[in-house]
């Protein structure tokens, strides 16, 4: 069973620049998730997805992120426009999908590291 | 608000003996779950409690969680060399919270 994918694995950018991440779920799994890692430090939730609804981006910055998931498959997070404090690391992750009933037990993809100077 | 304290921060072990990290709650957690991540890697699952006093094991690595749903811990028996890495509780319903994890150095 392929694993979650994650592209690019390492961008290098200049502030003020745009910036996107692509992720392909494991097959089937309904539920998607970008979190924001910084060094020394546990995952962040960015946004949730529930199928192609985005059930929790409470946590997004809305003024310069933004997601899809568009036919509730692949997922893009794109940030426009990049600032220093954006360097981290993006990782997507998906389950099967405890909203449906299923397991929520989250797959990790390898992430996106992302350095702004 | 509900917080969950991650400890220790940093464990520096020689190969073979124990190791514990523990995750304590201010508040009773419906379930919580325990990944590790090796150095440049992702976040893993390993396990996840659900039940009040519940202990699991998988080979050298043992899961509790508390009596009270408010505490869980993970240890590691003997350690070895692959066991280096961050080890994070997470918590939660749908959306996770993550602990700050425990970082594990084994020296052999």
């Amino acid at each position: 069973e392929a694993g979650v994918v994650q592209s690019p694995r390492y961008k290098i950018i200049e502030k003020k620049q745009p910036v996107a991440f692509w992720c392909n779920p494991i097959s089937g799994h309904n539920t998607l998730y970008w979190y924001l890692q910084n060094l020394g430090q546990g995952p962040e939730l960015l946004i949730r997805y529930e199928n192609e609804e985005a059930v929790d981006d409470s946590q997004l910055p809305k003024d310069r992120f933004s997601a899809e998931r568009l036919k509730g498959v692949d997922s893009t997070l794109k940030i426009q426009p990049a600032e220093l404090g954006d360097s981290a690391v993006y990782l997507c992750a998906s389950s099967p999908g405890a909203f449906s009933g299923r397991s929520d037990t989250q797959y990790f993809g390898p992430g996106t590291r992302l350095t702004v100077l | 608000g509900q917080q969950v304290m991650q400890i220790p921060q940093y464990q520096h072990v020689q190969e073979g003996e124990d190791f514990t990290t523990y995750c304590n709650s201010s508040t009773t957690l419906s379930n919580i779950q325990w990944y590790k991540q090796r150095p440049g890697g992702h976040p893993v699952f390993l396990i996840q409690l659900v039940k009040s006093g519940e202990v699991k094991k998988q080979k050298r690595l043992t899961f509790q969680f508390g009596e009270a749903k408010k505490n869980s811990s993970l240890h590691i028996t003997a350690t070895q060399t692959t066991d280096v890495g961050t080890y994070f509780c997470a918590w939660g319903t749908y959306k996770y919270i993550f602990g700050t994890g425990t970082r594990l150095k084994v020296l052999a």
